[in-house]
C-alpha cells in the first residue's frame, strides 16, 4: 500500500540545521510532484515547497526561501528537505505530501521540528 | 496572515447540511482552481475535495466543492459524528508565486 514517511524531526537551537527525509513505498515515486507542508502547533497549514518528478522545478514559501533547500533521490524513493538557519517561527509538523493537489494526494504522518534555546 | 479567510468554526445536528466558505482574490481563486482539505483530530490531513468539485476515490458524495468569482464553498450534507475535524480550503496565488491555505473551518457536530 501507499506509504509515505517522514523522519529526521528533533530539538535544534536557532541557527541551526537539520534534514528531514521521506521515504516512499507502494507506489512509482519518479512519477509524482512532492512536496512539504508544515503545521505550528495549534495553527493551521503553511505550504513550504515542491519539487518536480525530475527536480527541474522547485519552489518555496518565502518565509523559507534561502533557508530551505528540497531535493528527491527517485532511486531511493526518497524526498529531502534541508533546513538551514532555522528560526523559533519554524516549529512545526513538516508534512511530506504526494501529489498535494490531485487525486493521488497521500499525505505522511509528519515529523515534529521545533528549534528553542 | 492568510490571504484565503475562512470563518473559525460551524457546526450542526446530525444530518443536517453545513457549508463552509472560502474568501480569496483575483490572484488565486479567481484564477486557480480550489481544494479542499480534512484534518481528523491528531491526524494527517488528507485531500476531501480537488479542482473545484473533484472528489478523490474514496470520499464520500456527501462532500461537495463549489467556486464562483473569487469564493469558494465545501458543502457537507448528511452531517455525521465522523466529519468533526479541521476543513482548509487552499490555491495557488500567483501574485505570491505560492500555494496558499486557508485560515481552516472547524466543524462540530452537536
Amino acid at each position: 500500500q501507499v506509504q509515505v514517511v517522514e523522519s529526521g524531526g528533533g530539538l535544534v537551537k536557532p541557527g541551526g540545521s537539520l534534514r528531514l527525509a521521506c521515504a516512499a513505498s507502494g507506489f512509482t515515486f519518479s512519477d509524482y510532484y512532492m512536496s512539504w507542508i508544515r503545521q505550528a502547533p495549534g495553527k493551521g497549514l503553511e505550504w513550504v515547497s515542491y519539487i518536480s518528478t525530475t527536480s527541474i522545478y522547485t519552489n518555496y514559501a518565502d518565509s523559507v526561501e534561502g533557508r530551505f533547500i528540497i531535493s528527491r533521490d527517485n532511486a531511493k524513493n526518497s524526498l529531502y528537505l534541508q533546513m538551514n538557519s532555522l528560526r523559533v517561527e519554524d516549529t512545526a509538523v513538516y508534512y511530506c505530501a504526494r501529489d498535494l493537489t490531485g487525486p493521488g494526494s497521500f499525505w505522511g504522518q509528519g515529523t515534529l521540528v521545533t528549534v528553542s534555546s | 496572515q492568510s490571504v484565503l479567510t475562512q470563518p473559525p468554526s460551524a457546526s450542526g445536528t446530525p444530518g443536517q447540511r453545513v457549508t463552509l466558505s472560502c474568501s480569496g482574490s483575483s490572484s488565486n481563486i479567481g484564477s486557480n482552481t480550489v481544494n479542499w482539505y480534512q484534518q481528523l483530530p491528531g491526524t494527517a490531513p488528507k485531500l476531501l475535495i480537488y479542482t473545484n468539485d473533484q472528489r478523490p476515490s474514496g470520499v464520500p458524495d456527501r462532500f461537495s466543492g463549489s467556486k464562483s468569482g473569487t469564493s469558494a464553498s465545501l458543502a457537507i450534507s448528511g452531517l455525521q459524528s465522523e466529519d468533526e475535524a479541521d476543513y482548509y480550503c487552499a490555491a495557488w496565488d500567483d501574485s505570491l508565486n505560492a500555494y496558499v491555505f486557508g485560515t481552516g473551518t472547524k466543524v462540530t457536530v452537536l
